[in-house]
């Protein structure tokens, strides 16, 4: 198993700044992602961060908005840009393990005034 | 598209009854399908998984079938508890591809 922390747990912030969220593990991994849940939807992955290379987003995420670090295999960062009130979200960090089992981070609540 | 579908946004069991939260799918081409628990104000928690070779996977309180020609799979947990009130979501997968979560079910387990 893997025990991954959050940082920050939750943060108010005002239009227009930039926050940064850290995840830190305890083990090594190789694989971490990055998942908002926003009111009453889904969990949404935003990207996959593997050290070494550059992010990999999905869909509708973009690096300038959603800037993510790897410098270690365990330990990661996301950047919410620029936010605007449709970003208030919880962030989750996750990773995967080498028997495919995947875990989650307690989440960042963000919301954007 | 959704691909996966949880089409029960809630559910409410008395304590000691079976729950049964229910989830479809489009994709065909998934191949692993999990089970995820998530408290308020916390992560979600793995819970049980099943691959496509299999229609059925048990874990103690926790069984979940799949039903590959209806793209359909099922979590029952017997016999529930209070302690079981939490958003469940199912989620799929292919290969070690990302996963797709479906929406969640709240369920509720009163005494």
């Amino acid at each position: 198993s893997a025990v991954i922390s959050q940082k920050p747990s939750r943060d108010i912030c005002q239009r227009g700044t930039s926050l940064t969220i850290q995840c830190q593990v305890d083990s090594q991994v190789t694989m971490m992602f990055w998942y908002r849940q926003q009111p009453g939807q889904s969990l949404t992955l935003i990207a996959t961060a593997n050290q070494g290379s550059e992010a990999t987003y999905e869909s509708g995420f973009v690096i300038d908005k959603f800037p993510i670090s790897r410098p270690n295999l365990t330990f990661s960062t996301l950047t919410v840009s620029n936010m605007s009130p449709e970003d208030s979200s919880i962030y989750l960090c996750s990773v995967e393990d080498l028997g495919n089992e995947q875990y989650f981070g307690p989440g960042t609540r963000l919301t954007v005034t | 598209d959704q691909q996966v579908k949880q089409n029960s946004p809630s559910l409410s069991v008395q304590e000691g009854r079976i729950s049964i939260l229910n989830c479809d799918y489009t994709n065909s081409m998934f191949d692993y399908f999990l089970w995820y628990k998530k408290y308020p104000a916390e992560g979600p928690t793995f819970l049980i998984s099943i691959s496509s070779i299999k229609d059925k996977n048990e874990d103690g309180r926790f069984t979940v079938f799949l039903n590959k020609s209806a793209k359909h799979l099922s979590l029952h947990i017997v016999p529930s508890q209070p302690g079981d009130s939490a958003v469940y979501f199912c989620a799929a997968g292919k290969d070690t591809d990302k996963l797709i979560f479906g929406t969640g079910t709240r369920l509720q387990v009163f005494p």
